[in-house]
Formats: structure tokens, sequence, C-alpha cells
């Protein structure tokens, strides 16, 4: 059984620019959760997909956007990258429909400069 | 709405000693309740989780919890401890029949004293 896999491992982007990271969620799961690690804090969550719509979203702006695929992998789109988004960007997967077990990824770590 | 509060950034104990990392949480609605672990570097791993029944809760690596809905605590507890566990502990929430999105306390670090 494959867990859940993000990439890249690490980016460094400008001020100003876009990004995209990507997630694959584990076998037999239809929804994945996005969260965002500031150092030093606990994740916060970004937004949620489940069978490829969005299912809840946290305080994140609008320039937070998401894509979930018909095989239940994920997109976190960033666009107008500000300081403050540098963080560890993380995955988790579920089976949904009211399961509540979340498996994470090992994150992608992002720095803008 | 829902928070969680992890009292303590940081526990040092010893080596074999035991060791309770807390947590307090506060919601009007019925909540599932988890610890996770992250080791430097890595994703996170889930420890234990409190759904409902038995509010003493057994997790890996020796770990256990004990739900007190009295004093909406969720405290992590074991009885000792190895430099192995040498990790940052997350308390986290989510509420019952919502999307289960996780409501996480700003972490505590366990540093293992030789």
């Amino acid at each position: 059984e494959t867990g859940v896999t993000q990439s890249p491992t690490h980016l460094i982007k400008t001020r100003g620019q876009q990004v995209t990271l990507r997630c694959s969620s584990q076998s037999g799961h239809n929804t994945v959760s996005w969260y965002q690690q500031a150092l030093g804090q606990g994740p916060q969550f970004i937004f949620q997909y489940y069978r490829e719509e969005e299912n809840g979203r946290g305080n994140f702006p609008p320039r937070f956007s998401g894509l979930q695929f018909p095989n239940y992998s994920s997109e976190l789109n960033v666009n107008a990258l500000e300081l403050d988004d540098s963080a560890l960007y993380l995955c988790a997967s579920s089976l949904g429909g009211g399961n509540y077990e979340q498996y994470f990824g090992p994150g992608t770590r992002l720095t803008v400069t | 709405a829902q928070s969680v509060t992890q009292l303590d950034s940081q526990v040092p104990v010893f080596e074999e000693a035991p060791v309770e990392l807390r947590c307090n949480y506060s919601s009007s609605v019925s909540v599932y309740l988890f610890w996770y672990v992250q080791y430097p570097n890595q994703g996170l791993q889930l420890l234990l989780k409190y759904l409902s029944g038995s509010t003493l809760v057994k997790g890996i690596n020796g770990f256990e919890a004990e739900f007190n809905k009295s004093q909406t605590s969720f405290h992590l507890r074991k009885p000792s401890v190895h430099i192995s566990d040498t990790a940052e502990y997350f308390c986290a929430v989510s509420v019952v029949d919502s999307n289960y999105q996780l409501i996480w306390g700003a972490g505590t670090k366990l540093i293992i004293k030789p």
C-alpha cells in the first residue's frame, strides 16, 4: 500500500511568483486536505477536496486554490506569493464520507524570498 | 468555534522517566480528539485517537491518553520515555459530522535528557 506522497520536497520562490504543490493520496482514499504549518506553529487547515469538489475551507485568501483529479491526487496553487507564505505545506488523505482518520505526507517546504 | 491549547511549548524529561503532555480544547459540539507526532523533518504520524467509549485510549510506541469531558482535556502520557521519543507532539480535534478538518494546538517539543 503506497502512502501519501508530496512533491517537490523543497522549493524557493520569489515574492509575487506563483507556485504549485502536488500530492498523491493513499491508495483507495478519495479525500485530500491541505494544511499550512509555519515554523514553530501547529498546522492550519487550508481546504479539503472530496471527490473532486471543495468540501470546506479555512481562513485563507482566494489566492490559495486547489484541484483534485479523477485519480484523487491533488494540487495546491498559491498566487502572488508573500513572505508569510513560507511554511511547510502538508497534504493528508482519508477515505472521506465521514471517515475521520487522516494520513499525512512528508510535506513540501516552501521558502519565499 | 473550536480551539486547542497545548499548555507547554517544551517539556524536558530524563530518559526512562514518565512524561505527561497537556492538551485542553474548547468546543460547544462533540469532537474527536487526536495526538500526532512529528519527528524532525518529517510529516505527521497518528499516535492515538479518541472517538467514543472508554476514556483511556492506548496508542503506538507505548503512549496513552485520557479524555476528561468535564475538564475538556486530553492529556498524553508515557510511563517511561526513550531518546527515540524526541519529537514534537500535536493535539488536534475534529468536529463530529463536519468535514473532519483538524484544528491543531501549537505543539509541544519533548526533549529527552540522557
